[in-house]
């Protein structure tokens, strides 16, 4: 399965954006982004997901490059809630559902 | 809608004693998931079931765990015996399509913290 690589740690002021990047270099064709996050003490959250084109939700965009190999996890206005660990995983339109997760990004929001 | 649940939220035993995970998926969730988190490593998938059948349990580290989904509803994943290194946090997730397009949405549990001594 292709694989993700993501900064260990970013750090963002509240109520200001927070751009988390995620390379994919060895993408396929038919593998979807996903995007999770796990606050703390918590399993982990679904948070967005895109296959080609950017998408928007109530939690957040997804900024995906037109080659594909790398996207953005856009938080528009950062709170302390969003503190939380950030995976970025791609999943196959094949696959029998399973999440490969990686390190993540440690995302840490100050006052 | 109640969410996933498991329990306990906490366990502790001693190496060699048996433990058993209980996890209830959202109501009319076909696909249930186990993973876990050992100590300073990453999440890693365990198992898979579609119903109560075992669609994927490539992740399954060795034959001391089980897992069960009796008439695919809740499902139980039972360690025995328990060795110090399956501490961890055990999370189960749920999601209602069949995931064969790499689309659907795994909703998971608060995790079973498991501390073997």
């Amino acid at each position: 399965d292709a694989k993700t690589t993501q900064p260990n740690s970013m750090e963002s002021n509240e109520e200001e954006p927070v751009h988390l990047p995620c390379n994919h270099s060895t993408i396929s064709g038919t593998d979807y982004i996903h995007w999770y996050r796990q606050l703390p003490s918590q399993g982990p959250e679904y948070v967005i997901h895109g296959l080609t084109s950017n998408v928007n939700n109530r939690m957040a965009s997804l900024a995906i490059a037109e080659d594909r190999k790398s996207s953005t996890l856009i938080l528009h206005r950062a709170t302390l809630r969003d503190a939380a660990v950030y995976y970025c995983i791609l999943r196959r339109a094949d696959s029998w559902g399973k999440l490969q997760f990686g390190a993540g990004t440690q995302v840490v929001v100050t006052p | 809608e109640a969410g996933v649940t498991q329990f306990p939220s906490h366990s502790v035993i001693e190496k060699g004693q048996t433990v058993t995970l209980r996890c209830d998926p959202i109501s009319g969730h076909d696909n249930l998931y186990w993973y876990r988190r050992v100590m300073g490593k990453e999440i890693k998938f365990l198992l898979h079931f579609v119903k109560e059948s075992k669609q994927d349990e490539s992740g399954m580290p060795n034959n001391r765990f089980l897992a069960e989904r009796t008439g695919g509803t809740y499902s139980t994943l039972k360690v025995q015996p328990a060795e110090l290194e399956d501490s961890g946090v055990y999370f189960c997730a749920s999601s209602s399509n069949g995931g064969l397009l790499g689309t659907d949405t795994q909703y998971f549990g608060p995790g079973t913290r498991l501390t073997v001594l």
